[in-house]
């Protein structure tokens, strides 16, 4: 099992370009989330999908959209990228189940960087 | 609202002392508490977890922590810290009534010194 697998690792933009990054799992994993990660604030949740062919808002959504593209992959796409949205974004996903406690598990991480 | 605090930023001790971690959380219902941890240029690895039962938790490379509800707080713990436990310490809370909920703490950098 490769697990939850990101791509690229490194992208730099200029403002107002746009991109996707890539993420995959191969864990038969229902959910899966997108989080960045910035210095001092921890990691926030951007958007996640519950399931395949839902796809919900998390906690910084402004300025990406998903797109949940089969069980395994679940992309997040720039339209214009901005300077605020250098960060490094990680992709997770969570075994299915009813009782919530599982853990997640997180890809390697894409480094962007908009200049 | 509901929030995840690490006070320490930094937490430095020697090698073969014990270290601690802090977590203190503000999230209703009896969330599910975890820890992760991050190496350079790596994504999160989990630790160990809290459901429920037992206060202590026993996880992955030694670590374990310990569960206070009356102090909402989930520290990280090791009886004897090692080098190569240097890196970033998350702390995570998922909020039972919403699985898709989880908040993270702003993550202690541990550093251990031979």
């Amino acid at each position: 099992n490769a697990g939850v697998t990101q791509t690229p690792k490194f992208q730099v933009l200029k403002t107002g370009q746009s991109m996707t990054l890539q993420c995959a799992q191969d864990m038969n994993h229902n959910s899966m989330y997108w989080y960045r990660q910035d210095p001092g604030m921890g990691l926030r949740l951007i958007y996640y999908s519950a399931s395949e062919g839902t796809t919900d808002k998390g906690e910084v959504p402004n300025g990406y959209n998903v797109s949940r593209l089969n069980k395994r992959e679940f992309s997040l796409r720039l339209e214009s990228a901005a300077p605020s949205q250098t960060s490094v974004y990680f992709c997770a996903s969570n075994p299915p189940g009813t009782s919530g406690a599982y853990e997640q598990y997180f890809g390697p991480g894409t480094r962007l960087t908009v200049t | 609202a509901q929030s995840v605090a690490q006070p320490e930023d930094q937490v430095n001790v020697a090698e073969g002392n014990p270290l601690t971690v802090k977590c203190t959380y503000s999230v209703s219902g009896n969330p599910y508490l975890f820890w992760y941890v991050q190496y350079p240029n790596r994504g999160l690895q989990f630790l160990l977890k809290y459901i429920t039962g037992d206060n202590l938790v026993k996880g992955s490379y030694g670590f374990e922590a310990e569960f206070n509800k009356s102090q909402t707080s989930f520290h990280l713990k090791k009886p004897s810290a090692l080098v190569s436990d240097s890196a970033l310490y998350f702390c995570a809370v998922r909020d039972r009534r919403n699985f898709n909920k989880f908040y993270f703490g702003s993550g202690t950098k541990l550093n251990v010194k031979p």
